[in-house]
C-alpha cells in the first residue's frame, strides 16, 4: 500500500451503533488530520495531530472521539451520532504542521440511518 | 460574509478551452493559498501552492493570488477530459500544515 490508505470506503450505521473509521500513512510523516466533506459544504477540519498530540480539535461533538497510536495510524470513533454526521471523513497527513502539502487519503463514506 | 466563496458551478467547457477557476475571500490575513483536485470517489490532490501574490505556473495550470483584492485564480490552458474533477481552493494564515480554510469547490467538465 502507498499513501494514505482509508477503511472502510463505505459504512452505514444506526443512531446507536460504534464504529471506527480506521487511517494509515506510509509516507512517514508526522502529522495527521481528520476532515468532514459533506456536500455542497467546505472541507471541515476537525482534528489535528502532530507527533501523535492533538493539536487542535475545531468545537467537534463528542460523539466523534479521535485517538492517534503512532505517527502512521490515525482512527476516528463514532457513537451515538445523528444523520446529519453522514457525510465523506476525509484524513490527510503532512511531513509535519509546517508542511505545506497534505496527502489526502480516498475517504469513508458514512451514512447515518 | 463566508471566509472562502467559490462558484460550484458545474462549468461545462470543450476540450481544448481555457478554464479560470476563481475564490474570492474576506480574511486579510491569508498568506498561504492552495489549489486541490478532487476526482470522484477520490481525496483531494494538491495541484498549486503560492505563498503571498503573484503567479505560479506549473505546465498546463497557472495559479494567480491577487491580495489586494482578495482573489485568486486558477487557470487550465488546453483542458482535457482528465481534467473533469472538482477543484478545491484553500488557504491558511499560518503555515500551510494546519487550519486551512476550504471553498466549496467548483465542478469542472470537459468534454471530448
Amino acid at each position: 500500500e502507498t499513501g494514505v490508505t482509508q477503511t472502510p470506503r463505505h459504512l452505514v450505521m444506526g443512531m446507536t451503533n460504534k464504529k471506527s473509521l480506521k487511517c494509515e500513512q506510509h509516507l512517514g510523516h508526522n502529522a495527521m488530520y481528520w476532515y468532514k466533506q459533506s456536500a455542497k459544504k467546505p472541507l471541515e477540519l476537525m482534528f489535528v495531530y502532530n507527533f501523535k498530540e492533538q493539536t487542535e480539535n475545531n468545537s467537534v461533538p463528542s460523539r466523534f472521539s479521535p485517538e492517534c497510536p503512532n505517527s502512521s495510524h490515525l482512527f476516528l470513533h463514532l457513537h451515538t451520532l445523528q444523520p446529519e454526521d453522514s457525510a465523506l471523513y476525509l484524513c490527510a497527513s503532512s511531513q509535519d504542521l509546517r508542511g505545506e502539502t497534505q496527502y489526502f487519503g480516498p475517504g469513508t463514506r458514512l451514512l447515518v440511518l | 460574509q463566508k471566509e472562502v466563496e467559490q462558484d460550484p458551478g458545474p462549468l461545462s467547457v470543450p476540450e481544448g478551452a481555457i478554464v479560470s477557476l476563481n475564490c474570492t475571500y474576506s480574511n486579510s490575513a491569508f498568506q498561504y493559498f492552495m489549489w486541490y483536485r478532487q476526482y470522484s470517489r477520490k481525496g483531494p490532490e494538491l495541484l498549486m501552492y503560492t505563498y503571498s501574490s503573484g503567479n505560479k505556473e506549473d505546465g498546463r495550470f497557472t495559479a494567480q493570488v491577487d491580495k489586494s483584492s482578495k482573489y485568486i485564480s486558477l487557470f487550465i490552458r488546453d483542458s482535457q477530459p482528465s481534467d473533469s474533477a472538482t477543484y478545491l481552493c484553500a488557504m491558511s494564515e499560518r503555515q500551510a500544515g494546519t487550519a486551512l480554510i476550504f471553498g466549496k469547490g467548483t465542478t469542472l467538465s470537459v468534454s471530448s
